[in-house]
C-alpha cells in the first residue's frame, strides 16, 4: 500500500521563528490533507489541497503531485502552534484516507 | 454551526465486554469516517459511511462494526474488547459524498480497556 513519511518527525522552535514541514507519499493521489492535532486531541483542517499552493494568514501549503511530496509552511509561529502535524493522502473512490507519522512542533515562549 | 460531535468523551472498559460509540456529523454532512489513533500504530482508516452504506472498510476484525442511520448519525460497535484496543476513536465528516472536500473531525472518545 501507499507509503506516507513526514520529516522531521519533532522539531522545537522559539517563538516567531518559521519551519517547513515535509509529507512524501509513494504513489500518486488524488487527494491531500493537513491537519493539526492540539494538546487535547482535536485534529484541526488547515488545508484541503490535492496540488498548487494556499495560504491562511500565517500558514501555506504547497503540494507538487508528480513529484510526490507536500510542503506546510508556518511562519512567525506562535506557542498555540504546538502540536503534531499530519498529512493524509487518498485515492477518489476509496473514500479513505492514509495518515503520515506527524511531525510534533514545540514552539518555545 | 455546530461541529462533529462524539459522545462519550472517555470510557473505561474491561476485557471481553462491548462498547457503542456515537458520531453526530456536521449538519448537512452526509458522509462519515472512522479512524483510531494509538501510539503505536498511528492514525489508521476503520470504516466510512453515506446514506446508510459503507463503502470502504479498513483492515480491522470483524469485531469492529459501524452502522449509520437515516440523519447521517453514526454508530462504531466494538464486541469482545481486548487490551490492544485502547485507542482515541476519531469520528470525521466531510459534505460531499467522495473525497474532494475537507474532513471534520469530532474531539474523539478515548477509550481504555482493562
Amino acid at each position: 500500500g501507499i507509503q506516507v513519511e513526514q520529516s522531521p518527525p519533532d522539531l522545537i522552535l522559539q517563538e516567531g521563528a518559521n519551519s517547513t514541514l515535509r509529507c512524501n507519499f509513494s504513489d500518486s493521489v488524488n487527494n491531500l490533507q493537513w491537519f493539526h492535532q492540539n494538546p487535547w486531541g482535536q485534529l484541526i483542517n488547515l488545508f484541503y489541497i490535492p496540488s498548487g499552493t494556499k495560504q491562511n494568514g500565517r500558514l501555506s501549503a504547497t503540494t507538487v503531485a508528480t513529484e510526490r511530496y507536500s510542503l506546510l509552511y508556518i511562519s512567525s509561529s506562535q506557542t498555540t502552534d504546538s502540536g503534531v502535524y499530519f498529512c493524509a493522502v487518498g485515492y477518489s473512490g476509496t473514500y479513505k484516507y492514509i495518515f503520515g507519522t506527524g511531525t510534533r512542533l514545540k514552539v518555545l515562549a | 454551526k455546530a461541529g462533529v460531535t462524539q459522545t462519550p468523551r472517555y470510557l473505561i472498559k474491561t476485557r471481553g465486554q462491548q462498547v457503542t460509540l456515537s458520531c453526530s456529523p456536521i449538519s448537512g454532512h452526509r458522509s462519515v469516517s472512522w479512524y483510531q489513533q494509538t501510539p503505536g500504530q498511528g492514525l489508521q482508516f476503520l470504516f466510512e459511511y453515506f446514506s446508510e452504506t459503507q463503502r470502504n472498510k479498513g483492515n480491522f476484525p470483524g469485531r469492529f462494526s459501524g452502522r449509520q442511520f437515516s440523519n447521517s448519525r453514526s454508530e462504531m460497535n466494538v464486541s469482545t474488547l481486548e487490551l490492544g484496543d485502547s485507542a482515541l476513536y476519531l469520528c470525521a465528516s466531510s459534505l460531499i459524498p467522495g473525497q474532494s472536500e475537507k474532513l471534520f473531525f469530532g474531539s474523539g472518545t478515548q477509550l481504555s480497556v482493562l
